[in-house]
């Protein structure tokens, strides 16, 4: 049973365009959520974050939107770039909690 | 500064064999994770530390799985009579304190079970 679900397995974008990825969630419990990136060949890297109190976060060209009714939370990146093509986790869980949920990724390709 | 460090990088056993993966984690980091990758799916979370306390050992698929933590500083993964669905990639993970947003995760140790 899947409680992070990460529907895209993939996806393609122009260089500049806007990239969205998308998360789903399960657990009404999870009020704090993260991304992650992951190059190959390296552990994945913390990108941004949003608690549940927020319905946005932005950091530069990063911004994570959630919608809590939805159970839903998407990361944007504009303008994407070339140097963003990576996997894209998405990981969820209660505030404080060392076990967060990670979703299978999404492996972004930016098109130059 | 130095990162999460990792050993081997990649490891590759014959079924029945026992192998010891290792983890180096930042200085002065309390919390040590290990997750397992497997193809196509997410990352498992095994096993946790927290400086004295007891490690979680909720995510330890079975009891061929151990881990140990000496100094509160590198952690040993073992997996003893290994089997092919044990193939994944290994990721360690440490963060300053209980519940850290921002976990630090190594390269990972990639192993196959021939």
């Amino acid at each position: 049973d899947q409680q992070v679900k990460q529907n895209s397995p993939s996806l393609s974008v122009q260089e500049g365009r806007i990239s969205i990825l998308n998360c789903d969630y399960t657990n009404s419990m999870f009020d704090y959520f993260l991304w992650y990136k992951k190059y190959p060949a390296e552990g994945p890297t913390f990108l941004i974050s949003i608690s549940s109190i927020k319905d946005k976060n932005e950091d530069g060209r990063f911004t994570v939107f959630l919608n809590k009714s939805a159970k839903h939370l998407s990361l944007h990146i504009v303008p994407s770039q070339p140097g963003d093509s990576a996997v894209y986790f998405c990981a969820a869980g209660p505030s404080g909690t060392y076990k967060y949920i990670f979703g299978t990724g999404t492996r972004l390709k930016v098109l130059a | 500064g130095a990162g999460v460090s990792q050993s081997p990088s990649n490891k590759v056993t014959e079924k029945g064999k026992d192998v010891e993966l290792r983890c180096d984690p930042i200085s002065g980091h309390t919390a040590l994770y290990w997750y397992r990758q497997s193809l196509g799916q997410g990352l498992e979370f095994l096993i946790y530390f927290q400086g004295n306390s007891a490690p979680d050992k909720s995510g330890l698929p079975s009891d061929r799985f151990s881990a140990e933590r000496t100094g509160g500083s590198v952690s040993t993964l073992t997996i003893q009579r290994t089997q092919q669905e044990d193939s994944a990639v290994y990721l360690c993970a440490s963060s300053r304190s209980q519940g850290g947003y921002e976990q630090y995760f190594g390269p990972g140790t990639r192993l196959t079970v021939t």
